[in-house]
């Protein structure tokens, strides 16, 4: 059963700070991961998608990276601001095949505070 | 990508009642997901919304409590049947085109059972 962690569970930075979010997971058999963003009581907006076979993917301020063998990515935001505040959330997209083959396994998420 | 829309953004309901979720995405999607997230954490998958088949249910899921339709490659429904206190969480649709691709979500549906 694939497990997803995010490490921190949150987090507190001062405006302009570079940040890494962690997340690993148990099961390399994925097909691709994404990092989401949830603002509170919102749904969750796609900020990148890394296939497996891919190793990073930028977008703007953000960069994230996959080490499939290892099963860690890391998010990683640059010049932090404070629009950035909200909770990331980590996702692999695993399964054995059949109807359910491509659902997400999520992490806890982890809840970003950037003060001015 | 695809633009997807879910109603209600939000309710309160009776415990013992039942609510339905709409989920219209803007384009055909090969597959559809419904997801739970309580209070404080993060997101349970529910079940795949098949296209003209019953869904495929996760663990600790079951049809009578949440039935799913699909009627087609746009939209789909989830019900939340007799409904108590510990329903009341945001319930999010999901569409993508296939496990390498993309996955995009809907708004949710705060739900607050009294």
């Amino acid at each position: 059963k694939q497990e997803v962690t995010q490490i921190p569970a949150a987090l507190s930075v001062p405006e302009g700070e570079n940040l890494v979010l962690n997340c690993s997971f148990t099961d390399s058999a994925i097909y691709n991961l994404q990092w989401f963003r949830q603002d509170p009581g919102k749904g969750l907006t796609s900020l990148l998608l890394i296939q497996s076979s891919q190793r990073e993917q930028t977008s703007g301020r953000l960069n994230a990276s996959l080490d499939k063998s290892s099963g860690r990515s890391t998010l990683y935001i640059a010049a932090s601001q404070p629009g950035d505040s909200a909770t990331y959330l980590c996702a692999v997209s695993s399964g054995a095949g059949g109807t359910s083959y491509g659902k997400l396994t999520f992490g806890q998420g982890t809840i970003l505070t950037v003060h001015p | 990508s695809a633009v997807i829309s879910q109603k209600p953004s939000r309710d309160i309901c009776q415990r013992g009642t039942s609510l339905t979720i709409q989920c219209q995405v803007d384009s055909q999607v090969t597959m559809m997901f419904w997801y739970r997230q309580q209070p404080g954490q993060s997101l349970t998958l529910i079940a795949t919304a098949n296209q003209g088949s019953e869904a495929t249910y996760e663990s600790g899921f079951v049809i009578d409590k949440f039935p799913i339709s699909r009627p087609n490659l746009t939209f789909s429904t989830l019900t939340v049947s007799n409904m108590s206190p510990e329903d009341s969480s945001i319930y999010l649709c999901s569409a993508g085109q296939g496990p390498g691709t993309e996955a995009f979500f809907g708004q949710g549906t705060r739900l607050t059972v009294v």
